[in-house]
């Protein structure tokens, strides 16, 4: 069964503070893995898929990487506008995703 | 392009009672999918459509649940005989174009927060 855990349940920062958040995962043939940023009492709003080890992509303040074994959301420079849940999802050889319990991000001005 | 929508937002129930939730996926979208969300924890996936055609559920979704998508458009889960561990947020997403099997993102609508009292 596909699993996905991710580190620190939750993180304070300082604006300007930057920092890393983790999603460790263990899926069979990994098709993708998704970040997503959910707000209190909405729904998950898509940020980026990684489909292979190495690939890296950038929004704004996120940046999202890949390995075999883990993936990194780093948050530069935040604002008090990210402050938010990050979920990490993997996709395998169907269609539905795996989420982890997602890490609470607080900025503080 | 209007993006996912759920109806309804809300909704507080007595237990035995039944519910029904709507979802409305991104117009070109021939999947669609179900999951649950309890409080601190992430989305776990429920079911899912391609088309009109159910073509997973998962071995959590007891026989009190139910999801049809009669013309491959709108969906529906119904909750029958509610009981209080229902109480969570219900979401939907769509995803698929017809392009290649990379462009599978999933968008998800706003969710229905459902109460069991």
């Amino acid at each position: 069964e596909d699993q996905v855990t991710q580190s620190p349940e939750a993180l304070r920062l300082q604006e300007g503070e930057s920092s890393s958040l983790n999603c460790s995962y263990t899926v069979s043939g990994l098709r993708g893995l998704f970040w997503y940023r959910q707000d209190p009492g909405k729904g998950p709003e898509f940020l980026f898929t990684l489909y292979s080890a190495g690939e890296e992509k950038e929004k704004e303040r996120l940046k999202a990487t890949l390995t075999k074994k883990e993936s990194f959301l780093h948050i530069t420079a935040p604002k008090p506008e990210d402050s938010a849940t990050y979920l990490c999802a993997v996709q395998a050889n169907d269609y539905k995703l795996s989420f982890g319990a997602g890490t609470t991000v607080t900025v503080r001005a | 392009d209007t993006g996912v929508s759920q109806d309804p937002r809300h909704k507080i129930t007595k237990r035995g009672q039944n519910v029904t939730f709507r979802c409305d996926p991104i117009s070109e979208h021939n999947r669609l999918y179900w999951y649950r969300q309890t409080l601190g924890q992430g989305p776990e996936f429920l079911t899912y459509f391609q088309n009109e055609a159910q073509l997973e559920k998962s071995r959590l979704l007891s026989d009190r649940f139910s999801a049809e998508r009669p013309k491959g458009s709108f969906s529906t889960l119904e909750i029958q005989r509610t009981e209080q561990g229902d109480s969570a947020m219900y979401l939907c997403a769509s995803s698929g174009t017809g392009a290649p099997w990379r462009e599978e993102t999933q968008y998800f609508g706003p969710g229905t927060r459902l109460l069991v009292l």
